[in-house]
């Protein structure tokens, strides 16, 4: 059983497009995450949220924008692609309680492609 | 403000030989330290943490971390690598306000040669 799922796995678009990366997870966690992996590796986190409410959001475009249905869903939406998006985004999730000891699970990655 | 730090950003080693991935920390408060490695086309996986408690932590895959608070380290360690470990290690600290976000150091990959 795959514990955080990511779909798609690969997404290749053009400049200027709208698109939605899907995460899943079936851990029972309360805490899911959104980081961006960049071509140099450097990975930062985007967005957190816990059992639907969002408590983290970094200094990140207002293109982006995380929706969570419920606490075991967590999606990502961007409009207006850019070239500087291209990069591998994955989900996470952690049981949560805003402790920060918990370690978190991370999906396989989309990695976004921009033409 | 939580930082981590990774000075290698490859580190090579022959199979069989013991293997060491540097990390040093800088963080106001405890440290919540993590080690995750990220295989080719995969999310990271966790490996280990130190909390508090003992300073030697033991993980995964035979992989243990040594928490040095005077020489603010976690450096990761193996006694016999394996040449499935080559992959890229990541160090991590938990960020500030008793977050659970985690603060990724830049990487490091290993390389164990047959």
């Amino acid at each position: 059983d795959t514990a955080v799922s990511q779909t798609p796995k690969y997404l290749v678009t053009q400049m200027g497009n709208d698109k939605s990366i899907k995460c899943e997870q079936n851990l029972g966690h309360d805490t899911m995450y959104w980081y961006k992996q960049d071509s140099k590796k450097f990975l930062k986190i985007m967005f957190s949220y816990n059992n639907k409410e969002l408590i983290i959001n970094e200094t990140v475009p207002n293109r982006f924008s995380p929706k969570s249905p419920d606490k075991a869903h967590l999606n990502l939406h961007i409009n207006s692609l850019e070239l500087g998006d291209s990069a591998v985004y994955f989900c996470a999730s952690s049981p949560g309680g805003q402790k920060g000891n918990q370690p978190q699970h991370f999906g396989d990655g989309t990695r976004l492609s921009i033409l | 403000a939580q930082s981590v730090a990774q000075p290698e950003d490859q580190v090579n080693v022959a199979e069989g030989n013991p293997l060491t991935v540097k990390c040093t920390y800088s963080v106001s408060g405890n440290p919540y330290l993590f080690w995750y490695v990220q295989y080719p086309n995969r999310g990271l996986q966790f490996l280990l943490k130190y909390i508090t408690g003992d300073n030697l932590v033991k993980g995964s895959y035979g992989f243990e971390a040594e928490f040095n608070k005077s020489q603010t380290s976690f450096h990761l360690k193996k006694p016999s690598a394996l040449v499935s470990d080559s992959a890229l290690y990541f160090c991590a600290v938990r960020g500030p306000y008793n977050t659970d976000k985690l603060i990724f150091g830049t990487g490091t990959r290993l390389q164990v040669f047959p």
